[in-house]
């Protein structure tokens, strides 16, 4: 069965500082992985996925994620954290049969002035 | 570009009384569409998905059910509501193939008192 895990439940950092949230996968064959931000009280939004190709992907607002096949990781980083990416954090994989997002307890981050 | 509705953004409904959300869904067709329930903030649990008109998959036992009238339209119901329906539901589409990821709605805060 496939799964994902977000170890943290909370990640601290200053302002400036860089940021990582970690995630890590449990699937047969290739992974479709995910990160979405959750604002309170308001819906997902994607940020980024990896499907294929270049380890290191790019997505919204400046974050990226690293794809580590060896680690079985998908963690998100960003090189200089905002206030405003205080958030909720959801690193997901889908599922390949029937295409189903499996998602994480999610990671709540904040950061600080 | 795509859009995803969802209404009310706010419910508060006694025990035992009926309950009808709707999603929907523009810019798009086919879409593949879902029904997240999320409780204390963090986890995601999927409740229900579709992949066409009429075609309802349900992911957990309970008394809510899902039914799809129109191919860009959603509605979640329940006949008789309980405490533990309480929760934050949110909506998300995906097309039928290729893209993967998943855009939510703005979701709706369902209190059950």
């Amino acid at each position: 069965a496939q799964s994902v895990a977000q170890p943290e439940d909370q990640v601290n950092v200053a302002e400036g500082n860089p940021l990582t949230v970690k995630c890590t996968y449990s699937v047969s064959g290739n992974p479709y992985l995910f990160w979405y931000v959750q604002y309170p009280n308001r819906g997902l939004q994607f940020l980024l996925k990896y499907i294929t190709g270049d380890n290191l992907v790019k997505g919204s607002y400046g974050f990226e994620a690293e794809f580590n096949k060896s680690q079985t990781s998908f963690h998100l980083k960003k090189p200089s954290a905002l206030v405003s990416d205080s958030a909720l954090y959801f690193c997901a994989v889908r599922e390949r049969v029937g295409g189903k997002l499996i998602f994480g307890q999610g990671t709540e981050l904040s950061v600080k002035p | 570009s795509q859009t995803i509705h969802q209404w009310p953004a706010t419910l508060v409904q006694p025990v035992g009384s009926p309950l009808s959300l709707e999603c929907t869904v523009e810019g798009t067709s086919n879409p593949n569409l879902y029904w997240y329930r999320q409780a204390a903030g963090r986890g995601l649990q999927l409740l229900f998905y579709s992949v066409g008109i009429g075609q309802i998959s349900s992911e957990v036992p309970q008394n809510l059910s899902a039914s799809r009238p129109q191919d860009r339209q959603f509605i979640l119901s329940s006949k008789k509501l309980l405490l533990s329906d309480s929760g934050f539901y949110l909506c998300a589409w995906s097309v039928r193939t290729g893209w993967y990821e998943q855009y939510f709605g703005p979701g709706t805060r369902l209190t059950v008192t």
